[in-house]
């Protein structure tokens, strides 16, 4: 089954930018059919959807973050990634990546995030 | 867009049903039938439990249930069991963006 594994800097000093990869195994990005997606949750707080990414390349950002995010796509290597960029402290917390179906009938929308990573724990700290 | 609003706690015994609501506005849960559930086990990431409002996802014990009335959307637990003891958060389609709920701890008693 699909698998999803998040790897980065667990410290990023304020103002920087943030860069988290997701390696996905046991099904191929280029396969189509799923949007690759960024989620973070604060620490003891709730979640916050941060984008995804189909394998073309076509990506949809929370509009809150869009101007500091950037999701991009590796297919050679089965990645995807995530930059947030001048991060405060208020950027601290566990990101993870999932994967999303696409629905056809509703371009850009989703249904589900299912697998999800372990997560990894990011902490904005000069 | 703000969180979905959850009741942070809801409690039961062994074997009783509990019910989560998860209340949005027109902008979200009432606009769409994209309504997910995910179960988080403490330190651990959240599990599809509910999808499209009602659906379950192969694997998902039937004792979990899910429905909506307008701009509300509930998660209800029956026959429960001591491993459903986590956090449950609800997640709306929002029309370019999703938001999730406020979470509620289930404890079983």
């Amino acid at each position: 089954q699909v698998q999803l594994q998040e790897s980065g800097p667990g410290l990023v000093k304020p103002s920087q930018t943030l860069s988290l990869t997701c390696t996905v195994s046991g099904g191929s990005i280029s396969s189509g059919g799923y949007y690759w997606s960024w989620i973070r949750q604060h620490p003891g707080k709730g979640l916050e959807w941060i984008g995804y990414i189909y394998y073309s390349g076509s990506t949809y950002y929370n509009p809150s973050l869009k101007s500091r995010v950037t999701i991009s796509v590796d297919t050679s290597k089965n990645q995807f990634s995530l930059k947030l960029s001048s991060v405060t402290a208020a950027d601290t917390a566990v990101y993870y990546c999932a994967r999303a179906p696409i629905m056809v009938y509703a371009i850009g929308a989703s249904n589900w995030f299912d697998p999800w990573g372990q997560g990894t724990l990011v902490t904005v700290s000069s | 867009q703000s969180a979905l609003t959850q009741p942070a706690s809801v409690s039961g015994s062994p074997g009783q049903s509990i019910t989560i609501s998860c209340t949005g506005t027109s902008s979200d849960v009432g606009s769409y039938n994209l309504v997910s559930w995910y179960q988080q086990h403490p330190g651990k990431a959240p599990k599809l439990m509910i999808y499209e409002v009602s659906k379950r996802p192969s694997g998902v014990s039937n004792r979990f249930s899910g429905s909506k009335s307008g701009n509300t959307a509930s998660l209800t637990i029956s026959g429960l069991q001591a491993e459903d003891e986590a956090d449950y958060y609800c997640c709306s389609y929002a029309g370019s963006s999703y938001v999730f709920g406020t979470g509620t701890k289930v404890t079983v008693l």
